[in-house]
């Protein structure tokens, strides 16, 4: 069965500099979130989007954006790059409804040195 | 405030033991709470849900959860643990009115041969 892809897997960015992660959810599925995870921490909700419109914002940094696209893949982008960014970025997605399970990504590794 | 606890960081047991991974919330309204698995640099696997109905749910890879609402918890349990189940497990909830997970820390179930 088809998963959520994220593109790239690895990333390595320098201080201030800018990152794009991609997010190409499952087939039908109309709900993207954004979760960050840093070493030995529990995800943390960023932002979800339903049908090309956030939905939900969490705890995401002003120099982050996110939007959904018409096909439904989601492109978070990150600016100004601080050493604390370092972390790994998991994409869900869902179909709509709080009943339904989310289906995770393999994850972005984006460090920042 | 809607959480999650998982009081154990880690839990051992002897393979073939059965085991439990312990998780408590607190939601306003009616929970939906999920178990999610973790491997090494992996994206997060879903195991299992409760939204209502039966107290025992069943999931993937032979775990089940018991939802007890007076105790506001929802145990993962597993009658035969194996090696390979070996992983980082986190409880999650749905917020009321909204889409997004709330997270628990964590607990690392380690399975010894």
């Amino acid at each position: 069965a088809a998963g959520v892809i994220q593109s790239p897997r690895h990333l390595i960015k320098e201080k201030r500099e800018t990152a794009t992660l991609k997010c190409y959810p499952i087939p039908r599925h109309d709900t993207v979130y954004w979760y960050q995870q840093g070493p030995g921490q529990d995800p943390q909700f960023l932002i979800s989007f339903y049908e090309k419109m956030q939905s939900d914002k969490g705890s995401i940094p002003d120099r982050f954006s996110a939007q959904q696209f018409s096909d439904y893949h989601s492109e978070l982008n990150m600016s100004s790059l601080e050493l604390g960014d370092s972390a790994l970025y998991f994409c869900a997605s869902s179909q709509r409804g709080q009943t339904n399970e989310q289906y995770f990504g393999p994850g972005t590794r984006l460090t920042v040195t | 405030a809607q959480s999650v606890a998982q009081p154990e960081d880690q839990v051992n047991v002897a393979e073939g033991n059965p085991l439990t991974v312990k998780c408590t919330y607190s939601v306003s309204g009616n929970p939906y709470l999920f178990w999610y698995v973790q491997y090494p640099n992996r994206g997060l696997q879903f195991l299992l849900k409760y939204i209502t109905g039966d107290n025992l749910v069943k999931g993937s890879y032979g775990f089940e959860a018991e939802f007890n609402k007076s105790q506001t918890s929802f145990h993962l349990k597993k009658p035969s643990a194996l090696v390979s189940d070996s992983a980082l497990y986190f409880c999650a909830v749905r917020a009321t009115g909204t889409y997004k997970y709330i997270f628990g820390t964590g607990t690392r179930l380690k399975v010894l041969a």
